[in-house]
């Protein structure tokens, strides 16, 4: 099973400010078949882009969100906060079952 | 647009089985895989399984003893079955559609079920 570790924990930014959010993988994620998703309080995980990077990007999802990497490690970049954008993100890896997910980078508002 | 939607007891009593359905609108069952995920806050987000239109499975090990997932084409529908469950099964099951190459793209809503007596 591939472990999925996320870092920082918590990040406390202001709106405007850049958030570059870590995932690393215990071993390399197939195809790079990495997915960030996004989450707020009370609603479902949504995706953001597959595929690691954020050429793949998900429908409707602003071009602020960048997504970047490769093998084992792999990068969330948020260029320029909007208050819609504190949140807790998680990456998946859907290249080898079991489908795993990190424990999450929480954003919230300094 | 593809819609999902969980039902079921939100209640389960220890030892019993958690039986779940989830409704695709909008959507037909074939091409993709039908996953359930959990999240509890103890455990984070956890994937259980998934199935295909033909009804083949794909399951998580930690869950394979006690997991059936199951297709019913003929009413655009996925279920899950949990069966011995414990006060540890209590979360939030999220049933979601897969793509090989897109991951995990829409979800439904989620359905609190609780373990307990």
């Amino acid at each position: 099973e591939i472990v999925l570790t996320q870092s920082p924990g918590t990040l406390s930014l202001s709106p405007g400010d850049r958030a570059a959010l870590s995932c690393r993988a215990s071993q390399s994620v197939s195809s790079n078949l990495l997915a960030w998703y996004q989450q707020k309080p009370g609603q479902p995980p949504r995706l953001l882009f597959y595929g690691a990077s954020s050429r793949a990007r998900a429908a409707g999802i602003p071009d602020r969100f960048i997504g970047s990497g490769s093998g084992t490690d792999f990068t969330l970049t948020i260029t320029g906060l909007e208050p819609e954008d504190f949140a807790v993100y998680y990456c998946q890896q859907y290249g080898s079952s079991p489908f795993t997910f990190g424990p999450g980078t929480r954003v919230d508002i300094k | 647009q593809v819609q999902l939607q969980e039902s079921g007891p939100g209640l389960v009593k220890p030892s019993e089985t958690l039986s779940l359905i989830c409704s695709v609108s909008g959507d037909s069952l074939s091409v993709y895989y039908w996953n359930w995920i959990r999240q509890s806050p103890g455990k984070g987000l956890e994937w259980l399984g998934y199935v295909y239109q033909s009804g083949s499975t794909n399951y998580n090990p930690s869950f394979r003893s006690r997991l059936t997932i199951s297709v019913d084409t003929s009413k655009n529908q996925f279920s899950l079955n949990l069966k011995s469950v414990t006060a540890a099964d209590t979360a939030i099951y999220y049933c979601a559609r897969g793509q090989t190459v897109r991951g995990l793209e829409y979800w439904g809503q989620g359905t609190l079920v609780t373990v307990s007596s």
